[in-house]
This record gives C-alpha cells, structure tokens and sequence, in this order.
C-alpha cells in the first residue's frame, strides 16, 4: 500500500496564480485533513473532511479551498496565491472512530510564492 | 475554541541525558496522540493514549495522559541522536476528529 500520497513534492507559483495540490489515500479512511507547518508554528488545519462529498473550515482556511468528491481523494485549491501562502503543506487521512484514529500524513508539498 | 500548547518549544539535551516535553489542552480531550517528525520528514504516529492516567511505554519513551485528560508528557531517557526532531501532541475534538496540534518541540541532541 501507498498510504498516503501528495502531488506534486515541490512548486514555484508567481503571487497571482492558481494551483491545486492533490492528495490521495488508499487505507478507506473517512477523514482527510489540510495542514500548513510554517517555521515554529508547529501544523496547523486549513479545512478537513469527515467523509466524501463533505468539507469544513480549519483553522487557517483563508485563501484555500477544497473539494473531497472521491472518499480517496481531497484537494486543496489556491485560487490565487500570496507570498504569505509559501510554506509546506501535509495531508493526513485517519479512520473515523475506534482503537485507531491515528493520522497518517503525506510526504508534504513545499510551495513557495514569488 | 480547543487550544493544545507545548513546552518547551526548543529542547537541548547532552546525549544520554533524560528530558521532558508537557503538553496543554484548554479543554478535555477524548484522546491524545504524540507524533514525531524527523528534520525534512513528515509526522510519524508514536502513540495514542486514551484512559485518564494512562501511561505507555515504547523503549526509552514514557507517555503519560493527565487524571483530568488536559494534559499529557512525553518523557524520553538516555538520549541518543537518533532521537533530534519535533515532537507533536494532537487532541482530537469530541466532536468529530478534528485533530489540533500542539506546536511541537524541537530536540536537539549534543552528541
């Protein structure tokens, strides 16, 4: 198995455009989530699911939105990128209830905005 | 709403010394889970502690969860370089599994 797998590792966007990162699970998890880690601000959520065809609000979801129509897939969509958005981006994925919740994260996506 | 913080942010140790990284919940936690993240790598599951009380043991590191499940330590002896990264507590909300991430705490090991 995969577990999970973000695309792409790495990209340069110039302030202004747009860009969607993919994230995609192969356990059946219900939830996948949207983290930011920002030098010394530990991972913070940016919006999360609790399952396919629904989405919520993290946190920090300014500037970012997400779409979750494959219980497998969630995507997180810059619409129109800021230099402020320049940081590492994980997606994790967990089953919903039981012994093991834990979250499995991604390999991460490092996007810098120029 | 749910704030999780820890301290240290910066933890320093002399290898095979003995430290302790605390973590803080502003409200009850059904659950609290530790990761690890080595330098460049991505947060790794280290373990769930779930009982008021509970503690758990994985070699050199002893987890502990609170009485009143607002807090939780992580408490690692004799460490070794293979031991430097950040260390994050995660607390799920009630309601969901929304998890929130303490800010974490950087090891760093002085060989």
């Amino acid at each position: 198995n995969a577990g999970v797998t973000q695309t792409p590792k790495f990209r340069v966007l110039k302030t202004g455009q747009s860009m969607t990162l993919l994230c995609a699970q192969d356990m059946n998890h219900e939830y996948m989530y949207w983290y930011r880690q920002d030098p010394g601000m530990g991972l913070r959520l940016i919006h999360y699911s609790v399952g396919e065809g629904t989405t919520a609000k993290g946190e920090v979801p300014d500037g970012y939105n997400v779409s979750r129509l494959k219980k497998q897939n969630f995507l997180l969509g810059l619409e129109s990128a800021a230099p402020s958005q320049t940081s590492v981006y994980f997606c994790a994925s967990s089953y919903r209830r039981g012994r093991d919740t834990e979250a499995f994260f991604g390999q991460g996506t490092r996007l810098t905005v120029v | 709403g749910q704030q999780v913080m820890q301290i240290p942010q910066y933890q320093h140790v002399q290898e095979g010394e003995d430290f302790t990284t605390y973590c803080n919940s502003s409200t009850t936690l059904s659950n609290i889970q530790w990761y690890k993240q080595r330098p460049g790598g991505h947060p790794v599951f280290l373990i769930q502690l779930v009982k008021s009380g509970e503690v758990k043991k994985q070699k050199r590191l002893t987890f502990q969860f609170g009485e009143a499940k607002k807090n939780s330590s992580l408490h690692i002896t004799a460490t070794q370089t293979t031991d430097v990264g950040t260390y994050f507590c995660a607390g799920p909300r009630a309601a969901g599994n929304k998890l929130t991430f303490g800010g974490g705490t950087r090891v760093l090991v002085k060989p």
